[in-house]
């Protein structure tokens, strides 16, 4: 069984200032790790992926991703954040039983001028 | 690379009316498609996951009869709310993904359907 948890339904960030968003996860399996954006009434795009190469994912506009073994998470950040990056965040995990996604329960980002 | 359509973005019926909604996978061969709904401010609930050419496997709680899903080809995927009622709508979103099976492969998303029954 998978299971996702991210710390935080909502997080509000000054323009420019770091974008820190929590994510840890339950696997019984060694876990594939996704996150995802999704914007206002539309689907998710892919931000990044961790596949057991290196701990540390770079993905699109700036995001980055860190995967801790020891502490079962999978934080995503970005150091400076953009009024475009106002939206949903999705993490999901994945493992054995093909690649059928458990997902978190989001978190909002809000940027402040 | 890797894009999903979905249509109609949006749709508005009245009850007892079936509604189908289209995945389709338009530069890549999806050999799994997956649907979820989304309730407002909530994560996705997957509802089902489907192969080209067999049946899909539903999730728990989640009516075959009422949600009936066909995959008849490696593009192309859909979803028909039989009889709907108000408590149907919802945000509905699928998503492929090539190489099925392979834990590691990303699922591409589409845009998703709005089902509003009144």
């Amino acid at each position: 069984a998978q299971s996702v948890t991210q710390l935080g339904s909502h997080v509000s960030v000054s323009e420019g200032a770091l974008v820190l968003l929590r994510c840890n996860y339950s696997s019984s399996v060694p876990p594939y790790l996704f996150w995802y954006v999704q914007y206002p009434n539309q689907g998710l795009q892919l931000l990044l992926k961790y596949t057991s190469a290196a701990t540390l994912v770079k993905g699109i506009n700036g995001f980055e991703a860190e995967f801790k073994k020891s502490e079962t998470s999978f934080h995503l950040t970005k150091p400076s954040a953009h009024m475009s990056d106002a939206a949903e965040y999705f993490c999901a995990v994945s493992g054995a039983a093909g690649n059928k996604l458990t997902f978190g329960g989001g978190t909002r980002v809000l940027v402040k001028p | 690379g890797a894009v999903v359509s979905q249509h109609p973005s949006r749709v508005i019926c009245k009850s007892g009316t079936s509604v189908k909604i289209e995945c389709r996978s338009l530069d890549f061969q999806a050999t799994t498609m997956f649907w979820y709904r989304q309730f407002p401010k909530q994560s996705l609930m997957l509802m089902a996951t489907s192969n080209e050419g067999s049946k899909a496997t539903y999730e728990q709680g989640v009516e075959k009869d009422k949600f009936l899903i066909n995959h008849a080809s490696l593009t192309l995927s859909t979803l028909t709310v039989t009889s709907a009622h108000p408590e149907d709508s919802s945000f509905y979103i699928c998503s492929a993904s090539s190489e099925g099976g392979g834990s590691n492969q990303p699922q591409h998303f589409g845009d998703g359907t709005r089902l509003s029954i009144l």
